[in-house]
């Protein structure tokens, strides 16, 4: 089974500060995702990765940079965190081949920013 | 941005019931259209990846079809069980990439 790891289950930081979100996926996967979900809104899209090195914005990535050094490792970088920022934090990964594959999702990081 | 809309918001049955959501999406530049269950405190599980108009899928009690020529799909499931609470997400493949659009889910309650 593909598993996809977050490195937090929860995380309070106060405004201002850099926050580094982890995301590590053991199969090999090209595409990397980082989505947020908050009540009401569903999931929505911050940044995604097709390739190593490679980054496009998603339909929210103000405030975001994201990392993608190595294939497996697909870090989102809050710069400079503020309480708009506080949600549960999503990083998925796909199988590039086909349009057909499904995402496989990791249990997602609950962030506070105070 | 494809707008993918799932309805109901919310629904409460009783064990036993079978049940239905929809969800509709653009049909124009349509690539896939994703189902996943995310129950509370695990990761949402991808249930069914569908591309052809008129594809059926069924796994165990859930089954689901797509209309692509109308941009809808139905999830059914049958005899819903207790275990069967979760929130179930559609998503649309976008025109750009590789990712996907999600709609805002429906919530699921089966009451023994």
């Amino acid at each position: 089974d593909v598993k996809v790891t977050q490195s937090s289950r929860y995380l309070v930081k106060r405004t201002g500060e850099k926050v580094f979100l982890e995301c590590v996926q053991d199969m090999d996967h090209e595409n990397m995702f980082w989505y947020r979900q908050d009540p009401g809104l569903g999931l929505r899209l911050i940044y995604f990765s097709y390739d190593v090195k490679m980054k496009e914005k998603g339909d929210i990535p103000e405030g975001y940079s994201v990392s993608r050094e190595k294939k497996e490792r697909f870090s989102l970088i809050l710069e400079s965190a503020s309480t708009n920022q506080t949600s549960m934090y999503l990083c998925a990964s796909a199988i590039k081949q086909g349009y057909n594959s499904p995402l496989h999702f990791g249990n997602g990081t609950r962030l506070t920013v105070t | 941005i494809l707008n993918v809309e799932q309805s109901p918001q919310s629904l409460h049955v009783q064990e036993g019931d079978s049940t239905n959501f929809t969800c509709s999406f653009p049909s124009s530049n349509f690539y896939a259209l994703h189902w996943y269950r995310w129950e509370t405190a695990k990761s949402p599980e991808a249930l069914f990846v569908m591309t052809l108009n008129g594809d059926e899928k069924k796994k165990g009690r859930i089954s689901a079809t797509l209309n692509t020529k109308e941009g809808y799909s139905y999830l059914y499931i049958k005899g819903s069980q207790p275990e069967d609470s979760a929130t179930y997400l559609c998503a649309s493949r976008r025109d750009s990439g590789y990712a996907l659009n999600f709609g805002k889910g429906t919530s699921l309650l089966v009451t023994p």
